[in-house]
């Protein structure tokens, strides 16, 4: 069975410019989640959806960032401008109900960096 | 809001020996699940072990098992056997949340295995 697919792998920018990183979480999961990891903080929840709706964008840094759904199989988290404090692994995570016993599964992440 | 404290940044251990990793954590709530997960080299995070809180008995998947001291609020990892693939990132993660629920993770400890 295909993981939670995430794309790019790695991204390199220059500051400015927008970035949009993308999520396939498994089929039939209806829970999706946005998290960012990096040296200094650690892992970080950004935001999270139930049923393509957001639930809690409580984490998203600020207005530069934005995050969609538009259906099941699909999200995207959008960085515009991007500077270079947004440089992180962001990964994206799926469940497969609301319950809190079903374990989040993640991507392999997506390296930015910004120049 | 929920913490999670990894103490030991980094340890390491012999191959074939046994190995406890640390993590303790701070809730309000009465229920709730712990994980552990590992992030090797190759940055896709894998889910190692889970615990929920009601249950006493102690989690066991193969090598990995864990020492919850609810009272103590204290969730360590020990792996039995170490082998060489088991060197990894290892993140303590705390859930809450009464749907969907959303993880708090530790800074994560560094352990290398030694041939």
């Amino acid at each position: 069975d295909a993981g939670v697919i995430q794309s790019p792998r790695h991204e390199v920018t220059e500051m400015g410019q927008e970035v949009t990183l993308r999520c396939k979480p498994i089929s039939g999961h209806n829970s999706l989640f946005w998290y960012r990891q990096t040296m200094m903080r650690g892992l970080e929840l950004l935001i999270y959806f139930n049923n393509n709706v957001p639930i809690d964008d409580s984490g998203m840094p600020e207005d530069r960032f934005s995050a969609k759904m538009p259906n099941a199989s699909f999200s995207t988290l959008k960085i515009q401008p991007s500077e270079p404090r947004d440089s992180a692994v962001y990964f994206c995570a799926s469940s497969s109900t609301g319950a809190r016993n079903q374990p989040q599964h993640f991507g392999d992440g997506t390296r930015l960096s910004i120049l | 809001a929920q913490t999670v404290t990894q103490s030991q940044p980094e340890m390491s251990v012999q191959e074939a020996e046994t190995v406890t990793l640390s993590c303790t954590y701070d809730t309000s709530e009465n229920n709730y699940y712990l994980f552990w997960y590992k992030q090797p080299p190759s940055r896709q995070m894998i889910l190692v072990i889970r615990q929920e809180a009601y249950k006493q008995q102690n989690a066991t998947e193969n090598r990995f098992s864990v020492n919850f001291q609810k009272a103590a609020k204290s969730f360590s990892l020990k792996i039995s056997d170490s082998q060489l693939g088991d060197t990894a990132m290892y993140f303590c993660a705390s859930a809450r949340g009464a749907g969907s629920y959303q993880l708090t993770f530790g800074k994560g400890t560094k352990l290398s295995v030694i041939p």
